[in-house]
């Protein structure tokens, strides 16, 4: 069963324009969610994480949107650049249990910006 | 400081052959975990380790065996490769339970 759903699978956007990638995930006992950007032929990194006792989350041109009641997150990308193009997942963990930390990943978004 | 870095890059395998991939932080994470990577299917954890000495099972463990002698270092170990394992195999480690830092990951091909 998967932990969590992400969508869309791919992403096309004009430079200048909105990203959003969605995610949605059943266990209300996550606590901890995770946005990971990867570079083609690179390991994924960490690009910004939000906890459910926000509603949003804002670091430059990325914006975590966090919808607690609908258990639903999403991401954000303001103003698209080409150096943006990248695939992008989403995740979820809690802290309690004995899946301590394990980190359940979405399936993956992969976004292009054209020029 | 180095982070994770995993050895080799690239390794092809014959059906049957088998193979250890080395992961190793400087980081002095106490978490180490082994994920592969398939197209569409995002990132499946394979094993990981709380502790130096300790293992454990993730989603996708069959066909895997790993050991962490060391705080510093997680192996993978193929015994016996098969077609199916063909992937990119991601190593990371964190301090605590929730951020993960990840390697360049390892392509592996088995014939």
């Amino acid at each position: 069963q998967q932990q969590v759903k992400q969508s869309p699978q791919s992403l096309i956007v004009q430079k200048g324009g909105i990203s959003i990638i969605n995610c949605a995930y059943e266990n209300t006992a996550f606590d901890y969610f995770p946005w990971y950007q990867q570079f083609p032929g690179k390991g994924p990194a960490l690009l910004i994480a939000i906890r459910p006792d926000v509603s949003e989350k804002k670091e430059g041109r990325f914006t975590i949107s966090f919808n607690k009641s609908a258990k639903q997150f999403s991401l954000h990308i303001m103003d698209s650049q080409p150096g943006d193009s990248a695939t992008y997942f989403c995740a979820a963990s809690r802290d309690r249990g004995s899946t301590l930390g394990r980190l359940y990943f979405g399936r993956g978004t992969q976004l292009t910006v054209w020029p | 400081n180095a982070g994770v870095t995993q050895t080799p890059k690239f390794r092809v395998l014959k059906t049957g052959q088998s193979m250890t991939l080395l992961c190793a932080q400087d980081m002095n994470h106490e978490y180490m975990y082994w994920y592969r990577q398939d197209p569409g299917m995002g990132l499946r954890l394979i094993h990981y380790s709380v502790g130096e000495g300790t293992t454990a099972k993730g989603e996708v463990p069959d066909g895997y065996n790993v050991s962490r002698l060391k705080k510093q270092n997680f192996l993978l170990g193929l015994e016996s490769a098969a077609p199916s394992q063909t992937s990119v195999y991601f190593c990371a480690s964190s301090h605590r339970a929730h951020s993960r830092i990840f390697g360049p990951g390892t392509r592996l091909t088995v014939l």
